[in-house]
């Protein structure tokens, strides 16, 4: 039961550099959304994508680019790493039958850029 | 204004209380509401959808009202595993995106 599943679950970047999140599900969910949550506030979505070879962007995509390839994989990339990009991540996925359909969340990844 | 509004709190209760959070939503084009639970540091979990029939589950009650973009959620007999962030959820757009606009969240604290 694998679910949802973000890899790291913690990082630490300089300013400038780059890194990929991944995130990857095992439901054969067609939806899957890119979140971040800064302390105290609520999740804002910053990509998100349909089905496989199809991204647009959400709330927040300034400073990340999103890719899908395949069903089962979402990952999400910083290219030039900035401090206010520290926030915990939250990646999720959805089945595609209609709209009550309940998102299935990561446990997260936390980054801190210093 | 925020699209999905919520006191943020915190809701401190004894044991056994009853305990009601309420959220506001701005675009009358929303589909589906949610209440989902997040506890520190963790990823949010469904609690349950939201109905214009209003629904129940347990200790739980959620309640929409459409006419005045107001959603309810009622706590029953509160445990002390209630404590939380409870996170207003909204879906927009078609059925074919599922976007959901999420509340700040209020948080829950029962004390014993």
């Amino acid at each position: 039961n694998a679910g949802v599943t973000q890899t790291p679950k913690f990082r630490i970047l300089k300013i400038g550099q780059s890194m990929t999140l991944q995130c990857a599900q095992d439901m054969n969910h067609n939806y899957m959304y890119w979140y971040r949550q800064d302390p105290g506030m609520g999740l804002k979505l910053i990509y998100y994508s349909v089905g496989a070879g199809i991204t647009d962007k959400g709330e927040v995509p300034n400073g990340y680019n999103v890719s899908r390839s395949t069903t089962e994989d979402f990952p999400l990339r910083l290219e030039l790493a900035a401090p206010s990009q520290t926030s915990v991540y939250f990646c999720a996925s959805r089945s595609d039958r209609g709209p009550n359909q309940p998102q299935h969340f990561g446990d997260g990844t936390r980054l801190s850029i210093l | 204004r925020k699209e999905v509004e919520q006191d943020p709190g915190p809701f401190n209760v004894p044991e056994g209380a009853t305990v009601a959070f309420n959220c506001t939503y701005s675009n009358s084009a929303s589909q589906s509401f949610f209440w989902y639970r997040q506890d520190c540091r963790k990823e949010p979990k469904l609690l349950m959808s939201v109905y214009s029939s209003g629904n129940e589950d347990g200790r739980f009650t959620a309640q929409l009202n459409r006419a005045s973009q107001y959603i309810s959620l009622l706590i029953r007999d509160s445990k002390l595993s209630d404590s939380a962030t409870y996170l207003c959820v909204g879906a927009y757009g078609s059925s074919n995106t599922g976007k959901l606009i999420f509340g700040q969240g209020t948080t829950l604290q029962v004390k014993p």
